[in-house]
């Protein structure tokens, strides 16, 4: 079945610093990915939808200078937060899927944290 | 534009009680897919379901079974027989097929909570 690796699991970074979060389909070529953040008890929120070699399409209220995105190939989608602020701290889970018509697959998610 | 809706926040049912998740959507695509995950503590979702607007058949596997009803735009979970491990936060989910490259929105989420 399809697989999705997303790294790392869990960060702790200082306030300030950027981290970037990796998002791979193993045993798939991910023509779109999907990145959400999920707050506790709250849903997932999608930030931004990216297709390989193109800019990715951010939602409404999200700013693509801080959270920048990066599907350079048709397996790897990169997250990076930039600049991050505790408020930041969250649940990121990516997904990804072959194409239309297809389903989606989950990474495990990253758990961020920001002191 | 597409949205997710479940009503219920949490639930809380003793062991073998049988349970129904409602989920509500609105959409003005006419093919579309709906899908419900399981997210336990570790917070991984897990697949459970996916229907095409096409499919109006019910669903069962094993303990769990899916209404869905066009005519109330309604997909509704029902697990039967819960169980302590069946605790989780449950969310319903909607993509249109040809809006936007096919993004999946989810609902609020319902917690459920089975004891023993």
């Amino acid at each position: 079945g399809a697989v999705v690796s997303q790294h790392p699991s869990r960060v702790i970074c200082k306030s300030g610093t950027s981290v970037k979060i990796e998002c791979r389909s193993l045993d798939f070529q991910a023509t779109t990915m999907f990145w959400y953040r999920q707050f506790p008890k709250q849903s997932l929120m999608l930030m931004a939808t990216s297709n390989e070699g193109s800019k990715a399409t951010y939602e409404q209220g999200v700013e693509k200078d801080k959270f920048l995105i990066n599907h350079a190939s048709l397996t790897l989608s990169t997250l990076t937060v930039t600049s991050a602020h505790p408020e930041d701290s969250s649940f990121y889970i990516c997904s990804a899927r072959r194409g239309q018509g297809y389903g989606y697959t989950f990474g495990s998610g990253t758990r961020l944290t920001v002191v | 534009a597409q949205k997710v809706t479940q009503a219920q926040t949490e639930i809380s049912v003793v062991e073998k009680e049988d349970v129904t998740l409602d989920c509500v959507y609105e959409t003005r695509d006419t093919t579309y897919y709906l899908f419900w995950y399981k997210q336990p503590p570790s917070g991984e979702l897990v697949f459970l379901i996916r229907r095409n607007s096409f499919d109006e058949q019910n669903e069962i596997s094993g303990r769990y079974s899916w209404n869905f009803q066009k005519s109330t735009s309604s997909f509704n979970f029902t697990i039967t027989a819960s169980q302590v491990v069946d605790s989780a936060v449950y969310f319903c989910a909607l993509s249109e097929y040809g809006n936007q490259g096919g993004k999946l929105i989810f609902g609020q989420g319902t917690e459920l909570s089975v004891k023993p």
